[in-house]
């Protein structure tokens, strides 16, 4: 089966740098992807790997291991609207070429003054 | 905005009643999924279509049901519902398999 875990919680401060991890354990790999999403509201897109690396936007950072089965996002300069769920997702990598996404629980962040 | 509506916002309604929830995907796309959320849960996947057809699925009872019709709007269909299916019920579109989703504002629904 597929497993992904991550944080239930996390609290930082504002202006700092917060990493929040994310492992899987999947048969195969077709991409990771990292969405945020304020209460009540839809997820929106953050970022998206497929090869080891770092890829950076912004604040925002993601990092992949295939290897080690683990991603992990990287916020910088954090601001009170930062204060959301950040959720991991795999691709499923099961036969047939799907967009099916596979989600962990989410880690939900607060950002305090 | 991501560009995906779904309608109604919210939903109230009795247990064993049957309703149906629409989405239009964004101009373009022409993949469709479901997702359920429930507090418990998180997000679930039910269901995708692509161009009109079934691509994949995933744990989605029995009594719910899905389409995609030729102007890639997507409904799905809940029957007989149940307590248990209270939930927020999100629709994404990608313009290709693999690609990002794109979310849709969802529809709340609450079975009394």
């Amino acid at each position: 089966g597929q497993n992904i875990d991550q944080p239930t919680e996390m609290t930082a401060t504002e202006g700092a740098i917060v990493q929040i991890n994310c492992t899987y354990q999947t048969s195969g790999f077709n991409g990771l992807f990292w969405y945020q999403q304020h209460a009540g509201e839809a997820p929106t897109f953050l970022s998206y790997n497929v090869l080891d690396g770092l890829e950076e936007k912004g604040r925002f950072s993601s990092f992949l291991s295939r290897s080690k089965g683990y991603s992990y996002l990287l916020l910088k300069e954090l601001q009170m609207k930062d204060s959301a769920s950040y959720l991991c997702a795999v691709r499923d990598p099961g036969g047939g070429n799907t967009g099916k996404l596979i989600f962990g629980q989410g880690t939900t962040l607060q950002v305090k003054p | 905005d991501s560009g995906v509506t779904q309608t109604p916002k919210h939903l109230i309604t009795a247990t064993g009643q049957r309703v149906t929830l629409r989405c239009s995907p964004r101009s373009g796309d022409l993949s469709v999924y479901w997702y359920q959320q429930s507090l418990d849960q998180g997000l679930q996947f039910l269901i995708q279509y692509y161009n009109g057809e079934e691509r994949a699925k995933g744990n989605i009872l029995e009594r719910f049901s899905a389409q995609q019709f030729p102007d890639l709007h997507s409904e799905l269909n809940l029957s007989s519902l149940e307590l248990g299916d209270s939930a927020l019920y999100f629709c994404a579109s990608s313009v290709a398999l693999g690609k990002e989703q794109f979310f849709g504002p969802g529809t709340r629904l609450t079975v009394l």
